[in-house]
């Protein structure tokens, strides 16, 4: 099984709003990575978790903060965002390099 | 110049035709190599995944890594309708964790 759920699928929130973005994966691996792609444009990475801890943070605005509270879930808590934050936010686990992504969740900043 | 480069088509096929897909890289420290497939609106496919130079291949895929020129390829054989899609190209180093970098993405379009 090489699923990785997500939730929620859809996610409208305003520029004031606090929401937060669920991933999880039951397949045993050791990291865990957030992506944000816009329409036509690659997969940019965001965040790595590995073992739990934050190994990789790609620059990303304060507004986004991710939280690993065990090994196989992975938060992305959102504040303040702007427009531009609109875009797809795809989750994705690996054990060694290749990575297994979930759906998505589309999201839109008004 | 970008890290990964990758030709964004559109590339339009005949239905059986093969389907030759590339990308170039910069950094000689990559060491993983990927290709997924991307449906619309919906989350990236692992399809083939290797990290040595040469060929590997499953069903109708082959995917080619030559390190020496910095160059990688997939091949579809037999392409049919249900393979349109978008072609990602992805190359990744070890840094403590994985980091991934991804080409810009070829879409396809196979007619019937």
């Amino acid at each position: 099984d090489t699923e990785v759920t997500q939730t929620p699928k859809h996610l409208v929130m305003g520029m004031t709003n606090k929401k937060s973005l669920k991933c999880e994966q039951h397949m045993g691996h050791r990291a865990m990575y957030w992506y944000k792609q816009k329409a036509k444009k690659p997969p940019e990475l965001m965040f790595v978790y590995s073992y739990e801890k934050l190994s990789i943070n790609e620059s990303v605005p304060s507004r986004f903060s991710p939280e690993c509270p065990n090994s196989s879930l992975l938060n992305l808590h959102l504040h303040a965002l702007q427009p531009e934050d609109s875009a797809l936010y795809l989750c994705a686990s690996s054990q060694g390099s290749e990575q297994y992504f979930g759906p998505g969740t589309r999201l839109t900043v008004t | 110049q970008k890290e990964v480069e990758q030709d964004p088509g559109p590339l339009s096929v005949p239905e059986g035709a093969i389907v030759s897909l590339n990308c170039t890289y910069s950094n000689s420290a990559f060491q993983y190599f990927m290709w997924y497939r991307q449906y619309s609106r919906k989350g990236p496919e692992l399809l083939m995944y290797t990290y040595s130079s040469g060929n590997k291949e499953d069903g109708r895929f082959t995917a080619q890594v030559d390190k020496s020129s910095k160059y990688i390829s997939l091949f579809i054989r037999d392409s049919q309708p249900s393979d349109s899609a978008t072609y990602l190209c992805a190359m990744s180093l070890n840094t403590g964790g994985f980091k991934t970098i991804f080409g810009a993405g070829t879409r396809l379009f196979v007619k019937a």
